[in-house]
């Protein structure tokens, strides 16, 4: 049973349209992942929450924007989607560090296509 | 800076022969280290974790402190071995999983 669960599996896009992507899970951890995951790269990390405390990598652009309302939800907002901006799209979820397990579970993760 | 790096991009191994994925890592204090793996058309996965000294699907990893570096191993590599590993520290000071540049390991029969 999948645990960690994205929707929708591909999206298609117009340039400069917003959209949503969006990350459940059904595992009641407290951290939770956005990912870029572009063609033949290492998954690039966008931004995490660890409960409701918000946490931003020094790249990530402004473009790109997230809410959690509650443990079990997590959203991706691009408010202006670029070219460039077309990737794979993984939430993950995870314990904390100093929890018994901080294995990370994986969505399927969202294609982006930005036409 | 604060990086974790793996030299290979590309592996490729006969059936049966050994195998060694590089990583090494330039993080500050001591982050708990991952192995994982994503073979074709499925989700992310952990392989292996340095605390729990496992052997899964015959890899090994061994965290060498001194050396900050946790390369993956096996012995003899098997057809279905072949996937994208990435190492990946877990900054726990951040509370963070960041991922190594990847090394797509093909194993040819």
């Amino acid at each position: 049973d999948a645990m960690v669960i994205q929707n929708p599996r591909y999206q298609v896009t117009q340039f400069g349209k917003p959209v949503t992507l969006s990350c459940s899970q059904t595992l009641n951890h407290n951290v939770m992942y956005w990912y870029q995951q572009k063609s033949s790269q290492a998954p690039k990390l966008l931004f995490h929450y660890y409960d409701k405390d918000f946490n931003n990598e020094a790249d990530t652009p402004d473009n790109f924007q997230s809410r959690r309302p509650n443990t079990s939800f997590c959203f991706l907002d691009i408010r202006s989607p670029g070219l460039g901006d077309a990737a794979m799209y993984l939430c993950a979820t995870s314990f904390p560090s100093g929890s018994l397990d901080t294995e990370a579970f994986f969505g399927q993760g969202t294609r982006l296509t930005v036409v | 800076a604060q990086r974790v790096t793996q030299p290979e991009k590309l592996l490729s191994v006969f059936k049966g022969a050994p195998v060694e994925l590089k990583c090494n890592y330039s993080y500050s204090g001591s982050p708990e280290l991952f192995w994982y793996v994503q073979y074709s058309r499925q989700r992310l996965q952990l392989l292996l974790r340095h605390i729990s000294r496992e052997s899964i699907k015959g890899f090994t990893a061994d965290l060498n402190k001194g050396e900050t570096s946790f390369h993956l191993k096996k012995p003899f590599a098997q057809e279905e071995d072949s996937a994208m590993y990435y190492c990946a520290p877990f900054l726990g000071f951040f509370q963070k999983l960041v991922f190594g540049t990847g090394t797509r390991l093909l194993v040819s029969p």
